[in-house]
């Protein structure tokens, strides 16, 4: 799978618009891009996933650029609840089976 | 979505003693279950992989001795540390795949503290 990098840390105000960039240059061109948060002392909960296109769904939206190499994860109208690490995962197509490489992920903290 | 629940969320058990961790798929059937730990203030490492009816499949460096994997069922994949120490203290995480082959769902967690 190929390798991720996110910042470490970002503080959003309450209200504004999140966006959480991720670096994945060495993407192939049938891996996914996935997007997971992790609530302090709970389970890695799903976002949202794009393989070419923008996507959007209730959480959030992605963007993925044109050469695939970045994608940026965008909370519209952040709130204090979504404080936690958003990790940025690249995996192949049959992702239901495949092994997850988690990297240190991004440690959101939205600001009252 | 699906569903993943793990059992306990969390115990504390002393040196020594063995403990098992649950992890069901309640509302699909789970033809892979993964297990992962993840230390404080750490990201989730996968431990193992495991299909119902077959041998776990360990990452390197996970002693398969010590952590035993079961997956006996479409819904129910077991843990057990054995012999657990002091440094095995962690958060456990399973995650279940099987209702389609694009998704995998993550359970709650379980925190092991050994004394």
């Amino acid at each position: 799978d190929a390798k991720t990098t996110q910042p470490p840390s970002m503080d959003c105000a309450e209200g504004r618009a999140a966006n959480l960039p991720c670096n994945h240059s060495t993407i192939s061109g049938n891996e996914y891009v996935y997007w997971y948060r992790q609530i302090h002392s709970q389970g890695p909960q799903y976002i949202i996933h794009g393989l070419k296109n923008n996507e959007t769904n209730e959480m959030a939206s992605l963007i993925i650029t044109e050469d695939r190499k970045s994608s940026t994860l965008i909370l519209p109208h952040a709130t204090l609840r979504d404080t936690a690490v958003y990790y940025c995962i690249v995996t192949g197509p049959n992702f239901g089976n495949e092994k997850l490489t988690f990297g240190t992920g991004t440690r959101l903290t939205i600001i009252p | 979505g699906a569903v993943v629940s793990q059992h306990p969320s969390w115990v504390i058990c002393k040196s020594g003693t063995s403990v098992k961790i649950e992890c069901r798929s309640l509302d699909f059937q789970a033809t892979t279950m993964f297990w992962y730990r993840q230390f404080p203030k750490q990201s989730l490492m996968l431990m193992a992989t495991s299909n119902e009816g077959s041998k776990a499949t360990y990452e390197q460096g996970v002693e398969k001795d010590k952590f035993l994997i079961n997956h006996a069922s479409l819904t129910l994949s077991t843990l057990t540390v054995t012999s657990a120490h002091p440094e095995d203290s962690s958060f456990y995480i399973c995650s279940a795949s099987g209702r389609t082959d694009n998704e995998q769902f993550f359970g709650p967690g379980t925190r092991l503290t050994v004394l």
